[in-house]
């Protein structure tokens, strides 16, 4: 594809339902990252894959988050139990390979809140 | 672990106005320089990026980032604002995080706005 593809683009959840987020990368690149912005804050790391492998997820902020990178092209970041503090932009991005000096591409990021 | 300061929080300038964004950073060892800009309504796109070399960088739509080692700092410049650069723009760092990624961490964010 173009560019990076997130869907949804908005959801809005009760609390303490479980959510699923897709990222669809830029075809070819072999990391992939999520990043959560909260409103008026800057982007905040969360997890890393490089191919289908999870290499850093130091930045999930507990054990309701998880992330999968199945065959190493698309991603998805799943939330359970969410709760308001929650809410929030998850930005996906990808590069073409696994190093500092790698560009990483964004996509539009989902929207989510938790009602 | 890094950090990013952003010193202003939102900018008014009036076309053709120059411009410059503050960005500090904190972090010891080598790191790769980045300006990212969202326009309303779109995805983060790369401005500009320092890896090594020159410290002023080109960078898109007329934009210059000047990289100042000794100030661990990365301006952003631009001589001539337009009313099109209404955005927000993230200076961001990127340095191995020794957990096997290279992820990027962000300021939180100028929003500039222009006047016509």
């Amino acid at each position: 594809g173009a560019g990076v593809s997130q869907s949804p683009r908005y959801k809005v959840a009760k609390r303490g339902q479980d959510v699923a987020l897709r990222c669809d990368p830029i075809s070819g690149h072999v990391s992939l990252f999520w990043y959560q912005q909260a409103l008026g804050q800057g982007p905040e790391f969360l997890t890393y894959f490089q191919n289908e492998a999870q290499l850093d997820k130091s930045g999930l902020p507990s054990d309701r988050f998880f992330a999968e990178r199945p065959e190493g092209s698309v991603s998805t970041l799943k939330i359970q139990r969410t709760q308001q503090e929650d809410s929030a932009v998850y930005l996906c991005a990808s590069s073409l390979e696994g190093e500092a000096r790698s560009i990483q591409y964004f996509g539009a990021g989902t929207r989510l809140s938790v009602l | 672990a890094q950090s990013v300061s952003q010193h202003n929080h939102h900018v008014i300038l009036s076309e053709a106005a120059s411009l410059e964004l503050g960005c500090n950073y904190s972090y010891g060892g080598t790191v790769n320089l980045f300006w990212y800009v969202q326009y309303p309504g779109q995805h983060l796109q790369l401005l500009l990026k320092y890896f090594s070399g020159d410290p002023l960088v080109k960078g898109i739509k007329g934009f210059e980032a000047e990289f100042i080692k000794s100030k661990f700092s990365f301006n952003l410049r631009k001589p001539s604002v337009q009313w099109s650069d209404t955005a927000e723009y993230f200076c961001a760092v990127n340095a191995y995080s020794g957990a096997g990624s290279y992820q990027l961490t962000f300021g939180k964010g100028t929003k500039l706005s222009v006047i016509p």
